[in-house]
Order: structure tokens, then C-alpha cells, then sequence
């Protein structure tokens, strides 16, 4: 069945830092494929997705490029900030939604 | 708009007490969803509606019953609680399911209930 596989935490940055989660699915057929992020104490928020190959998704200075030849869709930020210390969740969609592990991100000042 | 709230937002059973959770959103949202969060396991789904009146099992559905009687509403009931119910629940609405296509629409969260089993 369809599946996710990202990367395991905890990660922890500094602040500026490069910032690059890895994420695999397995899926037959084209899925959309979203990212989630869980701040402390709250549900998941959309940060950003892709509906078909090729795409790039952006928010907030986050952007994960829909990789079919690798099946991937990797998270990355340029410079992460304290703020951005939280849950992040890669799903994908095709008949429902399949979440990943989640990965913990930890930005220290 | 308030989006998706639930109730409680957090509770404490012993072993074989009975609850409910309620989901609300106000979105006009035809598909709903109950999820459970567990440390390392991500979210699994355990029951959806497609719509008002109809429910239908998720991945983990065993020891969890649903209620959908009025669209903007979806019920998660425990009749047992066990403690490996012990978790975190979040409800989650969309317009659609991600069926043949519509697989874009993104679900919008609760912020969820910690229930604890004794």
C-alpha cells in the first residue's frame, strides 16, 4: 500500500542554519504530496504541497521540489529561525492520506 | 471562523469507562476524519465520513465507534477504553478525500484531545 518514509529525529540546528528533511513514498499511480508542521500543544497546519511531478511547493521560505524519478520530497530551508522549531509531517494523498513519522526539528538561538 | 475544534481537550478514563469526543468545524466540509497520533508512529487514520449520515473504517478503526449526524459534526466514541488507547486524537475535515481527481485538497486540524487509560 501507499507509505511515507521520512527521516528520523530529533534535529537539532542552530539558528540560521541549512535545514533539509528527507522524504520517500512508495505509491502507485500520482499522489499530491504535502508537508505538515505540529507546533508544541497544537494540530497539524499545512505548510505546503505539490500535485504532480516537477512542482515546487513554498511557504515561509520552506520549498520541497515533487521528485517522481526518486520518489521524493524533500523539506528544505535556507536559514532556519527559533520560531521554526516544531512536528513536520510528510503525507501524500492519492485515496487518503498516509502521514510520515514526523520529524522534530530543534532551532537553538 | 473557529475551523475545527474539539472537546474535550484533554481527559483521563480507568479501564472500561465509556466517552466521546466531539469534532466541529464550520467550513462546510463534506469529509471528516479521526485520527489517533502515537510517539513514532505518525497519525493513523481511524474513521471517516464522506459525508452526512455515512462513516466508514480508517487503518485502525477496532475499539472506536463514529457518529456523523449532522454535517458539520463527527463523533468519536470509546464504549471500553483500554489503555492502549491511550493517545493523542485529532480530528480533520477537507472538501474532499483525495479520491480520483481531487487528490490536492489539503485537511484541515483540530488541536487535538490527550486522553489517558488507567
Amino acid at each position: 500500500g501507499d507509505s511515507v518514509t521520512q527521516m528520523e529525529g530529533p534535529v537539532t540546528l542552530s539558528e540560521e542554519a541549512f535545514l533539509t528533511i528527507n522524504c520517500t513514498y512508495t505509491a502507485t499511480g500520482y499522489p499530491s504530496l504535502f508537508w505538515y508542521v505540529q507546533y508544541p500543544g497544537e494540530g497539524l497546519q499545512l505548510l505546503l504541497k505539490a500535485t504532480k511531478a516537477d512542482d515546487k511547493g513554498s511557504n515561509k521560505g520552506f520549498e520541497a521540489t515533487y521528485r517522481k524519478e526518486t520518489t521524493s520530497f524533500h523539506l528544505e530551508k535556507g536559514s532556519v529561525q527559533v520560531s521554526d522549531s516544531a512536528v513536520y509531517f510528510c503525507a501524500l494523498s492519492r485515496n487518503d492520506m498516509r502521514f510520515g513519522a514526523g520529524t522534530r526539528l530543534t532551532v537553538k538561538p | 471562523n473557529a475551523g475545527v475544534t474539539q472537546t474535550p481537550k484533554f481527559r483521563v478514563l480507568k479501564t472500561g469507562q465509556s466517552m466521546t469526543l466531539l469534532c466541529a468545524q464550520d467550513m462546510n466540509h463534506e469529509y471528516m476524519y479521526w485520527y489517533r497520533q502515537d510517539p513514532g508512529m505518525g497519525l493513523r487514520l481511524i474513521h471517516y465520513s464522506v459525508g452526512e449520515g455515512t462513516t466508514a473504517k480508517g487503518e485502525v478503526p477496532d475499539g472506536y465507534n463514529v457518529s456523523r449526524l449532522k454535517k458539520q459534526n463527527f463523533l468519536l466514541g470509546l464504549e471500553s477504553a483500554a489503555p492502549s488507547q491511550t493517545s493523542v486524537y485529532f480530528c480533520a475535515s477537507s472538501y474532499s478525500s483525495g479520491r480520483a481527481g481531487s487528490s490536492s485538497y489539503e485537511q484541515y486540524f483540530g488541536p487535538g484531545t490527550r486522553l489517558t487509560v488507567t
